[in-house]
């Protein structure tokens, strides 16, 4: 079985600062990974994905996010973040086995980036 | 381009009550497609997927049911609606690669929130 551990559930910031979501998982299978974003009263946004190759992958708008397979984390990150980056993000994971293409979330964690 | 739509947006119904959510994609075939419920302050929890036409596997025990009468059709039902299933639903679908391929993305539509007085 997979789970998803998103250790901080709300994380306060102000406009241009920094800032890091963390996010360990459980998995006795190979996992891929996913970050999604969800804005207020909307769907799901896929933000950024780690499949295979460099362990470090990036989205379009300023987040990266590294896998690291010896702390089981897939972290997010942004070097300064911005007011419509306020919205809760979602760690995820997807088991290389199960018979099926499924998703596990962690419980999100809400970024509020204020002025 | 692939499109997921998903009505109605907003639900109020009150404890006992029959309940059904559509969702329907648009420009793609044979996708795999599934139910999440979001409750307050939680996470997502998978409630049902479907890899085809009748093809229902059910994540959780739960007072829910889906359907999937068209290949790009996926129905959420119950017959008498508990207060326990407030929350937010989202219907999401994903690209059938094969058995024992995985890994890809799932794109999710913009939910329904259902409340149950």
């Amino acid at each position: 079985a997979q789970s998803v551990t998103q250790l901080d559930s709300q994380v306060p910031v102000f406009e241009e600062a920094p800032v890091e979501l963390r996010c360990n998982y459980s998995s006795s299978v190979s996992v891929y990974l996913f970050w999604y974003v969800q804005y207020p009263n909307q769907g799901l946004q896929l933000l950024l994905k780690y499949l295979s190759g460099s362990t470090l992958v990036e989205s379009i708008n300023g987040f990266e996010a590294e896998f690291n397979k010896s702390q089981t984390s897939f972290h997010l990150r942004k070097p300064s973040v911005h007011i419509s980056d306020t919205a809760e993000y979602f760690c995820a994971v997807s088991p290389f086995s199960g018979g099926y293409n499924k998703l596990i979330f962690g419980a999100g964690t809400r970024l509020a980036v204020h002025p | 381009s692939q499109t997921i739509h998903q009505w109605p947006a907003t639900l109020v119904q009150p404890v006992g009550s029959p309940l059904s959510l559509e969702c329907t994609v648009e420009g793609t075939s044979n996708p795999n497609l599934y139910w999440y419920r979001q409750a307050a302050g939680r996470g997502l929890q998978l409630l049902f997927y479907s890899v085809g036409i009748g093809q229902i596997s059910s994540e959780v025990p739960q007072n829910l049911s889906a359907s999937r009468p068209q290949d790009r059709q996926f129905i959420l039902s119950s017959k008498k609606l508990l207060l326990s299933d407030s929350g937010f639903y989202l219907c999401a679908w994903s690209t059938d690669l094969g058995r024992g391929r995985f890994g890809n993305t799932i794109y999710f539509g913009e939910g329904s929130w259902l409340t149950v007085v």
